[in-house]
């Protein structure tokens, strides 16, 4: 069956550009989470989403960052003004319902900001 | 903070040798995870223990979690050139994962 699946799987942009990445979650799966990993670095928590509710977005880590999901379905990770910083895989991953559950992640987006 | 700490950061053993990685965290948690990273990409789900479990298999894997202690091991056991991989650990308590740095596990042919 289909899984997580993100694009583009790479992106060059330069810095102070906008750049717009996508996340199609399994279907029926009610939550839907986006995690950043630094190169050598453990994943850090950005944002998550389930069903209808607000979502948390503690994770954050600017103003610059922003999602938004459409239903229970595609995500999109925005971020603005691209800084080198921002360099990472930005992975998704989505479950059945928020919490307890096994997290399937996708294979994530390369962005690189020169 | 939150974050899972492993334990070790790198790893290297024959292959056929078995190999403990460790993960200690801070806060109550509903469950922790363990999870496999191949060239820093994806990750594949491996084993998924509950607060109140004390220990799983899956295969060749074991998981031990000592919540008093606020730590958990993986065991592989009989290691294959195929395991090499970053490993992480996750702990869960409020929807969200929080993530170890991981260890790098490289097993020799």
């Amino acid at each position: 069956g289909a899984g997580v699946s993100q694009s583009p799987s790479n992106k060059v942009t330069e810095k102070g550009k906008d750049v717009e990445l996508r996340c199609d979650p399994i279907s029926g799966h009610t939550a839907l989470y986006w995690y950043r990993q630094r190169l050598g670095q453990g994943l850090e928590f950005l944002i998550y989403f389930q069903g209808n509710s607000a979502p948390d977005k503690s994770g954050l880590p600017s103003d610059r960052f922003s999602a938004e999901r459409t239903g229970e379905s595609v995500s999109t990770l925005t971020i603005q003004r691209t800084q080198q910083e921002d360099s990472a895989v930005y992975l998704c991953a989505s479950s059945l319902v928020l919490g307890g559950e096994t997290q399937y992640f996708g294979p994530g987006t390369r962005l690189l900001v020169l | 903070s939150q974050q899972g700490e492993e334990d070790p950061q790198a790893l290297s053993i024959q292959e056929g040798e078995n190999a403990t990685m460790n993960c200690s965290y801070k806060t109550s948690i509903n469950n922790l995870q363990w999870y496999r990273q191949n060239s820093g990409r994806g990750l594949v789900h491996l084993i998924l223990i509950r607060s109140n479990e004390r220990e799983k298999h899956s295969g060749r894997l074991r998981v031990t979690l000592d919540t008093s202690k606020k730590s958990s091991s993986l065991l592989i056991t009989a290691s294959r050139a195929a395991d090499t991989a970053s490993y992480f650990c996750a702990i869960s308590n409020t929807g969200k994962l929080i993530f170890g740095q991981g260890t790098t596990l490289q097993v020799k042919p």
